[in-house]
């Protein structure tokens, strides 16, 4: 059975960092991209980063490019997301995703990140 | 970057009605595109992928069609359990993926 399991959510202050992480069993982890994805409360998936099996490339959504780090571990079946310079914006479930060939199969269900002093 | 719409916002149904989502893209995404459902409280979940094929256990009243720039999502006989909000999403290029601002089908 594929399990996507977050951690590291909590509350940050304004300007502050927390670093997701996700582990992963059930499936083949180094041959999928990862992505995280995030949902803020009461609106729609916002896709954050995506990373390529062997950890190569990774892109991400203009919101969080240059303060946001996606990152993979295969040896240890695990994702991270290392969030740095977080503001109210930020506020949201973030959800580590299996992707298959883009569309994402599976989903973990989600850490809470609240940005708030 | 590609924007996606999703029409209508809100869709008032009774079971056993047959449901019809659009969403469209500002530019061709080929076929590569993908459908989920959403209940309060859960992740999503893949219903179609590359625009009409069924994921797998999904029921088969669920299906998609369309390329380029236009999707639609449709339900034959929408049952209690499709009660839930509904989002496109395109991924043309695994730099950039972008859900539609989603479907919420509810009661009539």
């Amino acid at each position: 059975e594929v399990q996507l399991v977050e951690s590291g959510g909590g509350l940050a202050q304004p300007g502050g960092s927390l670093r997701l992480s996700c582990a992963a069993s059930g499936f083949t982890f180094s041959n999928y991209w990862m992505s995280w994805v995030r949902q803020a409360p009461g609106k729609g998936p916002e896709w954050v980063a995506n990373i390529k099996p062997d950890g190569s490339e990774k892109y991400y959504a203009d919101s969080v490019k240059g303060r946001f780090t996606i990152s993979r571990d295969n040896g240890k079946n695990s994702l991270f997301l290392q969030m740095n310079y977080l503001g109210a914006d930020d506020t949201a479930v973030y959800s580590c995703v299996r992707s298959k060939l883009g569309d994402l199969d599976f989903w973990g269900q989600g850490t809470l990140v609240t940005v708030s002093s | 970057d590609i924007q996606m719409t999703q029409s209508p916002s809100t869709l008032s149904a009774s079971v056993g009605d047959r449901v019809t989502i659009t969403c469209r893209a500002s530019q061709s995404i080929n076929s590569w595109l993908a459908w989920y459902q959403q209940k309060p409280g859960k992740a999503p979940k893949l219903l179609i992928y590359k625009a009409s094929n069924l994921e797998s256990g999904v029921p088969s009243r669920f299906t998609g069609s369309g390329s380029g720039t236009e999707f639609i999502l449709t339900i034959s006989c929408l049952q209690p359990d499709d009660f839930a909000t509904y989002y496109c999403q395109q991924y043309n290029s695994y730099s950039l993926f972008t859900f539609g601002p989603g479907t919420k089908v509810d009661f009539k």
